[in-house]
């Protein structure tokens, strides 16, 4: 496709599951970002890959958190033991690094934890 | 550290214009950007100021001033699509092209 894509788009869970959230930037783009945003409020930063680059990681808010980025492509945010308030929209961006700050969001990743 | 302030609502009537303030401390700065997201869609790109001065782009336009730290969005002629919430978001340059986004202004457009 022509975007970004993220899978699923709605995730359920249980306090103490882990997820895998995907995401699939746009061909071609260097840079992958992913973003957390809760009801009502802005997106915080979690971490960012560029090209071959060690990831900025400097956003993540635990260590239960993870994410690797396969052949410069794929995307993929691990949460361990999910706990209540990880719920939140899990946003994805791509841009093609040099080009402004054009980012190109995906449609996001719902996750609840009961 | 990088911070963002922008006013948390904004309610007006279709066919006025609206300013959306944005004042940001950032310990480097290389452009502040605006972004729009309707209610469960995906924030989408508006605008980028890496210079002081206006860039228009049909009915929105976006303000920098560096050495106020300070911008803004301008939408003129609102129409109700234009209900949504509008983030601004700056990039420092040390750290490439993260964004810190603002809390987010949601705009209110009535008939």
């Amino acid at each position: 496709g022509a975007g970004v894509s993220q899978s699923p788009s709605n995730k359920v869970t249980e306090k103490g599951k882990d997820v895998e959230l995907r995401c699939d930037p746009i061909s071609g783009h260097t840079a992958l970002y992913w973003y957390r945003q809760s009801l009502g409020q802005g997106l915080e930063f979690l971490i960012y890959f560029q090209g071959n680059s060690a990831p900025d990681k400097s956003g993540l808010p635990s260590d239960r958190f993870s994410a690797e980025r396969t052949g410069g492509s794929v995307s993929t945010l691990t949460i361990q033991r999910t706990q209540q308030e990880d719920s939140a929209v899990y946003l994805c961006a791509s841009t093609l690094a040099g080009v402004g700050d054009t980012q190109y969001f995906g449609p996001g990743t719902r996750l609840t934890v009961l | 550290g990088q911070s963002l302030e922008q006013p948390s609502e904004v309610t007006a009537v279709e066919g006025a214009i609206v300013q959306i303030n944005c004042t940001y401390q950032t310990s480097g700065f290389y452009g502040l950007s605006w972004y729009q997201q309707h209610d469960g869609g995906a924030p989408t790109f508006l605008s980028y100021n890496a210079l002081d001065g206006l860039e228009e782009t049909g009915r929105f336009s976006s303000f920098l001033s560096r050495s106020d730290s300070y911008g803004y969005l301008l939408l003129q002629e609102l129409q109700m699509k234009d209900s949504a919430s509008y983030f601004c978001a700056v990039r420092d340059g040390a750290a490439g092209n993260k964004l810190t986004f603002g809390g987010g202004t949601r705009v209110l457009v009535k008939p």
